[in-house]
């Protein structure tokens, strides 16, 4: 158990539906991450929050919104997604955001777009 | 940005000592070097962090040499649960968000 809890772990979902990815950390931290990792690929990093507010969006589209209501929690919201957004989207959290941080995972939720 | 190098994969035998070399050339001089371990459907697991010379916990050691530009991973004893995908890191002067995962090294260890 790594103090980093997502939900649903499984979700399958069309192109024309929206869904909702959760993460909660236990751990006190002040940063949370969301990462994609695609079959065979490597971990992509989407969004990085620090105290709440966005601090990093690496190009990613429209059809994946976060959310950041508190530093404990954090949401991925999906809509009008396409099949290759297919992946394992992974939920991080770091003490800080300084160098050298420790990154703790959650499980992932693994996604299928049909 | 730093840019790591590994092995893509690498087997072995339950029983003995596996190491993996990661190649950090341009590694900055406040750089750490941190390695994760992850099996399939879940998140990476930090392993072992270092900067310099040598490190060891209750899972791992990490031997860095004097200039710094690679570093070896050491697993004892693997077993059939090592069986995973290990990645090197190496913290950019800047903050966690600038860490970039590389495809790792996938590690299969053999009865």
């Amino acid at each position: 158990e790594t103090g980093v809890t997502q939900t649903p772990r499984h979700l399958v979902m069309g192109m024309t539906n929206k869904k909702s990815l959760k993460c909660e950390q236990h751990l006190g931290h002040n940063a949370m991450y969301w990462y994609k990792q695609s079959a065979k690929k490597p971990l992509e990093l989407m969004f990085v929050y620090s105290l709440e507010e966005r601090v990093e969006n690496n190009s990613v589209p429209s059809r994946f919104s976060p959310e950041c209501p508190n530093s404990s929690h954090l949401f991925l919201h999906l809509h009008t997604l396409q099949p290759e957004d297919s992946a394992l989207y992974l939920c991080a959290s770091t003490p800080g955001t300084g160098a050298n941080e420790k990154l703790f995972f959650g499980s992932g939720t693994q996604l299928s777009v049909l | 940005l730093a840019k790591t190098t590994q092995p893509i994969s690498m087997d072995s035998y339950e029983g003995q000592e596996v190491n993996i070399t990661c190649s950090h050339n341009n590694i900055a001089t406040n750089d750490y070097i941190t390695w994760y371990q992850q099996f399939p459907s879940q998140g990476p697991r930090f392993i072992i962090q270092g900067y310099k010379t040598k490190v060891t916990n209750e899972v791992a050691s990490l031997f860095i040499p004097a200039d710094r530009k690679s570093s070896t991973l050491s697993l004892p004893r693997v077993s059939l649960s090592d069986t995973a995908v290990y990645y090197c890191l190496v913290g950019d002067t800047g903050s966690a968000r600038q860490l970039t995962f590389g495809s790792g090294t996938q590690l299969t260890v053999l009865p």
